[in-house]
């Protein structure tokens, strides 16, 4: 079975500028989180969807987004983009919901530098 | 003062050696995670645990309800254990990950 994959694998923006980030899960696995990870303050939760839903959000503002498709995809949106949006940013999926108690699958990640 | 604690933050060890990564945490948690990272990015999980102990192949992990604690053993440490190891809590009630600061191991031949 093919693994969690994320494109693209590195990513340079500007500030202000919008980015989108996908992510294809295990095949079977209808949960998809996102997480960010920086030097600073580590991984954090980002959001998870369940069947095309959003379960649950972390504390990131709302130029965060994300969507989930009906054949589980994921893509997660960073619109006006600033320099400490700069991050490693991985997506998991599992094959059920509630990520607390189900092992999570972890893509590459997509490293995004904001200049 | 962090949710989940990591102890040590960095680890040295020579090959073969007995190695403990300890993992604390402050709020009522569904399960814990233990995950290895490589340079690189890439995460895998390595055990979740809600009681008790778990082992794989020279990994084993324990957490103790009761004392809010974890902690990850690795048995005749190999080079090829080099990696950050991150804690992880599922916590109660919110279904979301909380994750510790990490500890990074280096184990020289």
């Amino acid at each position: 079975k093919a693994g969690v994959t994320q494109t693209p694998r590195y990513l340079i923006k500007t500030r202000g500028q919008q980015v989108t980030l996908s992510c294809s899960p295990i095949s079977g696995h209808r949960s998809v989180s996102w997480y960010q990870q920086t030097p600073g303050q580590g991984l954090q939760f980002l959001f998870e969807y369940f069947s095309e839903t959003q379960r649950n959000k972390g504390n990131f503002p709302g130029r965060f987004s994300g969507r989930q498709f009906s054949n589980s995809r994921s893509e997660m949106n960073v619109s006006t983009l600033e320099l400490g949006d700069s991050a490693l940013y991985l997506c998991a999926s599992s094959l059920t919901g509630t990520v607390s108690y189900n092992e999570q699958f972890f893509g590459p990640g997509t490293r995004l530098t904001v200049l | 003062k962090n949710e989940v604690e990591q102890s040590p933050q960095n680890l040295t060890a020579q090959e073969e050696e007995f190695i403990t990564i300890n993992c604390s945490y402050s709020v009522g948690i569904s399960a814990l995670h233990w995950l290895q990272q490589h340079p690189g990015g890439g995460i895998v999980s390595l055990f979740m645990l809600s009681s008790g102990k778990k082992k794989h192949g020279r990994l084993i992990a324990t957490i103790n309800i009761q004392e809010k604690h974890s902690s990850l053993h690795i048995t005749a440490s190999h080079p090829r254990d080099s990696a950050v190891y991150i804690c992880a809590v599922g916590r109660d009630n919110t279904d979301k990950l909380i994750f510790g600061t990490g500890t990074r191991l280096q184990v020289f031949p």
